[in-house]
């Protein structure tokens, strides 16, 4: 298995706060996505990064941001969660690209009350 | 406006026989096809590709094919397993100008395979 590690993995919070979600990688790829997975929509990019401090958004990018620091780790931040949110979210890597094969995380469940 | 579509939620199969998931696509821009498989509470796993150059790709019991014509494509899976079961998404991306576009993933179809 690719090592991806997202933290939380489950998570309930109140509408308002700020949540931040972990994606910790060790294979050293240039690229990481955050996904949503909803019902009824499949997986939809929030945003994606493309090196250390390189970022960019995705189709579904509104109330949320990230960061990349390093290399390996890929931060998504709710400034102040919504029920909207409420999801199941996915990190995701890749070495050249989403083109090629990519490796997700095995989630995070959100839950916004 | 949905680009990537997978119009069956589900399918159900009897094991040994073949399973054939569709996806239809609307950009004609797409040049690259993805399949990813989805176990409950897993993340999606990288199944199988094709580019637009292809239309066919084969890997052991999964064969993709692409029909850019009617902008389409189906994987098959012969013969089906009961491990087989999970939700499979279509994806796709652009190639423009020479910049590989994002993947747009489609809803995904829910593949049963009955013993």
């Amino acid at each position: 298995d690719a090592g991806i590690t997202q933290s939380p993995r489950h998570k309930v919070t109140e509408t308002g706060t700020p949540v931040t979600l972990r994606c910790h990688q060790t294979e050293n790829h240039r690229y990481m996505y955050w996904y949503r997975q909803d019902p009824g929509h499949g997986l939809r990019l929030i945003h994606y990064s493309y090196g250390v401090k390189d970022t960019d958004k995705g189709e579904v990018s509104d109330g949320y941001s990230v960061s990349r620091s390093k290399t390996e780790d890929f931060l998504l931040t709710l400034e102040s969660a919504t029920s909207s949110q409420t999801s199941v979210y996915f990190c995701a890597i890749s070495r050249t690209g989403m083109n090629t094969e990519a490796f997700f995380g095995q989630g995070t469940r959100l839950t916004v009350v | 406006d949905q680009q990537v579509k997978q119009n069956s939620p589900s399918l159900s199969v009897q094991e040994g026989r073949i399973s054939i998931l569709n996806c239809d696509y609307t950009n004609s821009m797409f040049d690259y096809f993805l399949w990813y498989k989805k176990y409950p509470a897993e993340g999606p796993t990288f199944l199988i590709s094709i580019s637009s150059i292809k239309d066919k790709n084969e890997d052991g019991r999964f064969t993709v094919f692409l029909n850019k014509s009617a902008k389409h494509l189906s994987l098959h899976i012969v013969p089906s397993q009961p491990g087989d079961s999970a939700v499979y998404f279509c994806a796709a991306s652009a190639n423009y100008g020479g910049s590989q576009g994002n993947l747009i993933f489609g809803k995904g179809t829910k593949l049963s395979v009955k013993p």
